[in-house]
């Protein structure tokens, strides 16, 4: 099983709609995770951190946390095709000072 | 407000050669971490310094790899007798530490290909 797992896509919305994009991770111990962005031959960008289960917003963007579960989540309301891109979810392992990330989710808004 | 520096930003190399790539993080951020991407995928952890000290360090990270930050401000990653499968991008991050968390933000990154 891997660390931090994501549906790599590609994930199609029309543009005005919500983007759901999902991230599991094994480690029940870990307490921070984050979600960035990274278009195509850039660096990674970060989003949004979350550390607390429930929601948590930031303008168009909400990221979700379930620690019972061990999934977090991001919504992007209100998709535009500026939105195409992939986004990264990262989780600190407990114990360390490591970053995971999973292999991304490529999200392509449709104008 | 600058934010993470990396130098060079692409670097094309023969195998066997050995390579060095710099970052200078955030001016306040004491953290630093690198990391190598390839296509598809995630950014994979090499290692991570707070201050001058380097505390943890990938086990995939071979002997021929080595990373240093001397007065806890820019670092070096500097590989060895490079390999094709090298190529990658490099990434180095930083944070400042705090509550409640550890948010980082990535550098340009440095682009290597090797020949």
């Amino acid at each position: 099983q891997k660390e931090v797992e994501q549906n790599s896509g590609p994930l199609s919305v029309p543009e005005g709609a919500i983007a759901s994009l999902n991230c599991t991770y094994s480690d029940r111990g870990s307490q921070s995770f984050f979600w960035y962005r990274q278009y195509s031959g850039k660096s990674p960008e970060l989003i949004m951190s979350i550390y607390s289960n429930g929601d948590k917003e930031d303008g168009r963007f909400t990221a979700q946390l379930n620690k019972a579960s061990q999934y977090v989540s991001l919504l992007i309301r209100d998709s535009q095709p500026s939105d195409s891109a992939t986004y990264l979810c990262a989780v600190i392992l407990s114990g360390t000072y490591k970053y995971i990330f999973g292999t991304g989710t490529r999200l392509k808004v449709l104008a | 407000d600058t934010g993470v520096s990396q130098d060079p930003r692409h670097k094309i190399t023969k195998r066997g050669q050995n390579v060095t790539f710099r970052c200078d993080p955030i001016s306040e951020h004491n953290r630093l971490y690198w990391y190598r991407q390839t296509l598809g995928q995630g950014p994979e952890f090499l290692t991570y310094f707070q201050n001058e000290a380097q505390l943890e360090k990938s086990r995939l990270l071979s002997d021929r790899f080595s990373a240093e930050r001397p007065k806890g401000s820019f670092s070096t990653l500097e590989i060895q007798r490079t390999e094709q499968g090298d190529s990658a991008m490099y990434l180095c991050a930083s944070s400042f530490e705090g509550p409640p968390g550890d948010e980082q933000f990535f550098g340009p990154g440095t682009r290597l290909t090797v020949l």
